[in-house]
């Protein structure tokens, strides 16, 4: 039973423009989130996390926002970049003393230059 | 250097043989994991040890065994490997105490025929 789900395997936008990554979750008992970045042939980087008491974080060009009442999250990247260009994963850690991520099927984000 | 190395990259084995994938770090962290990724399944965590002397079950554990022969290596094994353990295969590592991110390595992609 996927837990975090991505509905979106692919999104393309144009360079400049903004790219939004959603991913929902079913279980109330995650406490964090974070977004991975995978090249191919590489393992996922660590890109951009949220605790569950904040709605937003942001980190330079990322910033991810949560939507604790529709269990819902996004990753905004403003501008996009040809770099940018990767499957994202959305992931998420259970309360208190859990420490494995259960993870999204990821979004493959293509930027058009 | 790459923080966290495994081996081998690529592999590919025949229904009922053993195979070991090797993963060893550099960063000191304790804590280590074994993940597989499937396509349109995302990542699922396999085990994952806090210490040397600490090893758990993860998700999909069953047909797998794992080894924490140091602080810095974490082995996993198939006894008799099957085709649908054919994946992609990442190991991770995070720190002990606050918990932030797990970094991982650039997988190992395993055939079983």
């Amino acid at each position: 039973d996927q837990q975090v789900k991505q509905n979106s395997p692919s999104l393309s936008v144009q360079e400049g423009r903004i790219s939004i990554l959603n991913c929902d979750y079913t279980n109330s008992m995650f406490d964090y989130f974070l977004w991975y970045k995978k090249y191919p042939a590489e393992g996922p980087t660590f890109l951009i996390s949220i605790s569950s008491i904040k709605d937003k974080n942001e980190d330079g060009r990322f910033t991810v926002f949560l939507n604790k009442s529709a269990k819902h999250l996004s990753l905004h990247i403003v501008p996009s970049q040809p770099g940018d260009s990767a499957v994202y994963f959305c992931a998420a850690r259970k309360t208190a003393g859990a420490n494995n991520l259960f993870f999204g099927t990821g979004t493959r984000l293509t930027v058009i230059p | 250097d790459a923080d966290v190395t495994q081996t081998p990259r690529n592999r590919i084995t025949k229904t009922g043989k053993r195979i070991m994938l090797e993963c060893s770090q550099t960063k000191g962290h304790d804590r280590m994991y074994w993940y597989r990724q499937d396509p349109g399944l995302g990542l699922r965590l396999i085990y994952y040890s806090f210490d040397v002397k600490d090893i758990n079950k993860g998700e999909i554990s069953d047909g797998y065994s794992v080894s924490r022969q140091a602080q810095a290596k974490f082995s996993l094994s198939l006894e008799s490997a099957i085709p649908n353990q054919t994946a992609l295969y990442f190991c991770a590592t995070s720190e002990a105490g606050i918990w932030r991110e797990q970094y991982f390595g650039p997988g190992t992609r395993l055939t079983v025929t």
